[in-house]
């Protein structure tokens, strides 16, 4: 079966600043992998999505994330912070052969700092 | 073009008793998935309809069930509620089935407190 760990729960960052969410998937098969975000009281929102093109992806808002295969990870990263990124943020991995069922990750929830 | 609407935004029950939960699509868009968010489970897949027929169905059980009219409009019901039904269920809709390249747009949610 698949999974998808969110290595942090909480990241902290200053406005401007760079931003890092981790992501670490396990599967015996080929993923597909998203970044959503959540603002409070909405909705997820799809950020990017990795499905076997490249492997730099890049979304919207600046976002971009890169998919490694030898080390199963999938963190999505943004040069530099906006007040307006402070949300939550979940990895999400979809296998074809488990029956294209979304399994998420436990969330990052981003603090921006001004 | 209107979003996936969700209602009600909020509901409180009574354990034991029932609830029924509705999503509107995106117009033009046939699948519909519901997910359940609670801070201990994080986001979990309830199920899946596409074109009037449940397609994928997660690990909950037999009182959680859904439907999907021929407007493409769904429900989803919770009987005989318990403490542990608390959550925001989300509900998400997309041209296709999932698995095939369609992305999902997601609903606000329904706030589910079940006392």
């Amino acid at each position: 079966a698949q999974s998808v760990t969110q290595l942090d729960s909480h990241v902290s960052v200053s406005e401007g600043t760079p931003v890092l969410l981790r992501c670490n998937y396990s599967s015996s098969y080929s993923p597909s992998l998203f970044w959503y975000v959540q603002h409070p009281n909405k909705g997820l929102q799809l950020l990017l999505k990795y499905t076997s093109a490249a492997t730099l992806v890049k979304g919207i808002n600046g976002f971009e994330a890169e998919f490694k295969k030898s080390e199963t990870s999938f963190h999505l990263t943004k040069p530099s912070a906006h007040m307006s990124d402070a949300a939550e943020y979940f990895c999400v991995v979809q296998i074809k052969a488990a029956g294209n069922k979304l399994t998420f990750g436990g969330g990052t929830r981003v603090l921006v700092k001004p | 073009k209107a979003g996936v609407t969700q209602t009600p935004r909020y509901l409180i029950k009574t354990r034991g008793q029932q609830v029924t939960l509705s999503c509107s699509p995106i117009s033009g868009h046939r699948s519909v998935s519901w997910y359940q968010q609670t801070p201990g489970q994080g986001l979990q897949f309830l199920f899946e309809y596409f074109s009037e027929t449940q397609r994928n169905k997660g690990n909950f059980p037999g009182r959680f069930s859904g439907r999907q009219f021929s407007n493409s409009r769904s429900e989803m019901n919770v009987s005989t509620l318990e403490l542990g039904d608390s959550a925001l269920y989300l509900c998400a809709s997309s041209l296709g089935p999932t698995g095939a390249s369609y992305e999902q747009y997601f609903g606000p949610g329904t706030r589910l407190t079940v006392t």
